[in-house]
């Protein structure tokens, strides 16, 4: 079947760096990926939705220069956060849907991906 | 815009019994499909079920049914024969259905279900 997988699960980094998560659709095309927020016992926050070969479309309060999103091919989407600071310390999870399918086809997530800033 | 409650935070069932976890949603679309994922401590987001708002009959797997009430804007998950490796949190979600529309899902706060021995 489907499968995302994001990497890596796990980072820790010092306040001031920037860290990039990946998220790949192994099995399939994705033109386009979701990534999410989610912070300790809460629920899933839609952070923004990665297009392939455009711009990312950000959620309202989500700061564009601060988690930079690229969706260079049709199987990747990274993430970036920049200038990490210990706030920004959650769960990041990203989503696809496989391109070949219909518009309602289902989302398969990756299993996320744990940022401490220290 | 569209929102997504759960009004339990947090449910018990004994093995084998069954339970129910509730949702609401607020929308003003017609057309849109609804969703129970589970992550369990792995925090892997797995679908449970979906439901497309068009169709009127529940549905089912295995285990797992939902009760669709559209006018009541509701959409409860029964977990039947309940089983260890249910325990998890669940969390609905919605999608719009538009063309055009968001491909997103907005969630519910989710409902952490445990299962007693």
């Amino acid at each position: 079947g489907a499968v995302v997988s994001q990497h890596p699960s796990r980072v820790i980094c010092k306040s001031g760096t920037s860290v990039k998560i990946e998220c790949r659709s192994l099995d399939f095309q994705a033109t386009t990926m979701f990534w999410y927020r989610q912070f300790p016992k809460q629920s899933l926050m839609l952070m923004a939705t990665s297009n392939e070969g455009s711009k990312a479309t950000y959620e309202q309060g989500v700061e564009k220069d601060k988690f930079l999103i690229n969706h260079a091919s049709l199987t990747l989407s990274t993430l970036t956060v920049t200038s990490a600071h210990p706030e920004d310390s959650s769960f990041y999870i990203c989503s696809a849907r496989d391109g070949r399918g219909t518009y309602n086809s289902p989302l398969h997530f990756g299993n996320g991906t744990r940022l401490t800033v220290t | 815009a569209q929102t997504v409650t759960q009004s339990q935070p947090e449910m018990s069932v004994q093995e084998a019994e069954t339970v129910t976890l509730s949702c609401t949603y607020d929308t003003s679309e017609s057309d849109y499909y609804l969703f129970w994922y589970k992550q369990p401590p792995s925090r892997q987001m797995i679908l449970v079920i979906r439901q497309e708002a068009y169709k009127q009959q529940n549905a089912t797997e295995n285990r797992f049914s939902v009760n669709f009430q559209k006018a009541a804007k509701s959409f409860s998950l029964k977990i039947s024969d309940s089983q260890l490796g249910d325990a998890a949190m669940y969390f609905c979600a919605y999608r719009s259905d538009r063309t055009g529309g968001s491909e997103k899902l907005v969630f519910g706060k989710g409902t952490k279900l445990t299962v007693n021995p």
